[in-house]
């Protein structure tokens, strides 16, 4: 059982698309972090959210931590090719351990 | 760009061979972790090394052998490994474990056991 969902799995598009991506629990984390991985490269992180509720916004990205810190997502707008990649989500827990889920794969066709 | 690196980038080894693969990190953190990425699977944590001391050990087989000299280089010798071993083997740094600090991950290690 993964403590971290997420949704969906494999996600094409068109250039100009916008785009949702879904990452659930049903356990409570201290603060939930994004990456993005390229082929041939390690996940970069995009950004991390810490209190329940929180909004933060990254160019054409924005990202929401659930109210109950169980949850968050993602939002892309007008994604572009260079957007293309395979984004993490991370729950935080005690000690700094990172609990990763299992990644949604997103591919921008121009 | 990363201040983390991993050599080799590509291995292929069989299952009685014995390897290494290293990794270093030039950003000055005293915290190192290993992970396994496999296909369409989340990352999993195997090792985690504070101040040159392991911390934590993830119930990771001992065919995996974890060596960190110092806070700068951390290794991980492979030994008679299982195909179902083959993924790609991420190494990560933060400035210390246990804080909540950021981890910078290099660009991993392809692994393929025949």
């Amino acid at each position: 059982t993964q403590l971290l969902e997420q949704s969906p799995q494999f996600l094409s598009i068109q250039e100009g698309e916008n785009l949702t991506v879904y990452c659930n629990s049903s356990s409570v984390f201290s603060s939930l972090q994004w990456y993005r991985q390229e082929p041939g490269e390690g996940p970069v992180l995009l950004v991390t959210v810490v209190t329940g509720g929180e909004v933060k916004k990254l160019k054409r990205l924005t990202f929401q931590f659930g109210d109950a810190r169980k949850d968050s997502s993602l939002h892309i707008t007008a994604a572009q090719p260079g957007d293309t990649g395979l984004y993490l989500c991370a729950g935080v827990r005690y000690g700094n351990k990172l609990v990763f889920g299992a990644g949604t794969i997103l591919r921008v066709k121009s | 760009e990363t201040g983390v690196t991993q050599t080799p980038r590509h291995l292929v080894m069989g299952m009685t061979n014995k390897k290494s693969l290293k990794c270093e990190q030039h950003l000055g953190h005293n915290a190192m972790y290993w992970y396994k990425q496999s296909a369409k699977k989340p990352l999993e944590l195997m090792f985690v090394y504070n101040f040159k001391e392991q911390t934590e050990n993830n119930s990771v087989p001992s065919r995996f052998s974890p060596e960190c000299p110092n806070s700068s280089h951390l290794f991980l010798h492979l030994h008679t490994l299982q195909p179902e071993d083959s993924a790609l083997y991420l190494c990560a740094s933060s400035q210390e474990a246990g804080a909540p600090e950021t981890q910078y991950f290099g660009p991993g290690t392809r692994l393929l056991v025949l």
